[in-house]
């Protein structure tokens, strides 16, 4: 099993374009999660997802969006970037028990 | 709002010593207790959990301390070696919440 996949690894971005960070699971986890990291911080929960077809907002979603259309992919937008947005982001997956499973992360720069 | 805090942000330990980092937590409703090891430019890494109606749980080096009553939670490494430089994370979870609440973390740095 690949675990948890996240693409890009790397990308900068200008302040006002889009993108969308790729995560893929193959350990048929029902549970999906997009964090951020900023540099020296903890992580912040953005969304989250208990299935397909389900997400629900965590603790900084403003900015970003979600969709579950599947239960291995869980695609984040942003939409309009700002600098604020600057950070590495974290996708995880989890199954019945209540451990995570991270991927390895996208460092995103915004200038 | 509830949080999960460490009380040390950095931790300089010997090779070869015992460290222990701390972690404070402030809601008493907590079910479950995580610890994860992040090593540089990589994802968190899951090493030991412990429930909520544990006191001590142990694994392979590692040892995680649970004292409700001042709401403590600690990770002992036993023998350390270079590979356990990393920032460690506790993380807290409700049962029925589904959302794990990090620390800011604590980055050991182990002395050759």
């Amino acid at each position: 099993n690949a675990g948890v996949t996240q693409t890009p690894k790397f990308r900068i971005l200008k302040i006002g374009q889009s993108m969308t960070l790729q995560c893929t699971q193959d350990m048929n986890h029902n549970y999906m999660y997009w964090y951020r990291q900023d540099p020296g911080m903890g992580l912040k929960l953005i969304y989250y997802s208990v299935g397909a077809g389900i997400t629900d907002k965590g603790e900084v979603p403003n900015g970003y969006n979600v969709s579950r259309s599947t239960t291995e992919d869980f695609p984040l937008r942003l939409e309009l970037a700002a600098p604020s947005q600057t950070s590495v982001y974290f996708c995880a997956s989890g199954g019945s028990g209540y451990e995570q499973y991270f991927g390895p992360g996208t460092r995103l720069t915004v200038t | 709002g509830e949080s999960v805090g460490l009380h040390l942000p950095t931790l300089s330990v010997q090779e070869g010593d015992n460290s222990i980092i701390n972690c404070a937590y402030s809601n008493s409703a907590s079910d479950y207790f995580i610890w994860y090891k992040q090593e540089s430019g990589k994802g968190p890494q899951f090493i030991i959990d412990i429930r909520s109606n544990m006191d001590k749980r142990q694994g392979q080096r590692v040892t995680v301390l649970l004292n409700k009553t001042v709401k403590h939670l600690s990770l002992q490494i036993a023998a350390t070696q270079p590979g356990d430089s990393a920032v460690y994370f506790c993380a807290e979870i409700r049962f029925g919440n589904e959302k794990l609440t990090f620390g800011t973390g604590t980055r050991l740095t182990i002395i050759p």
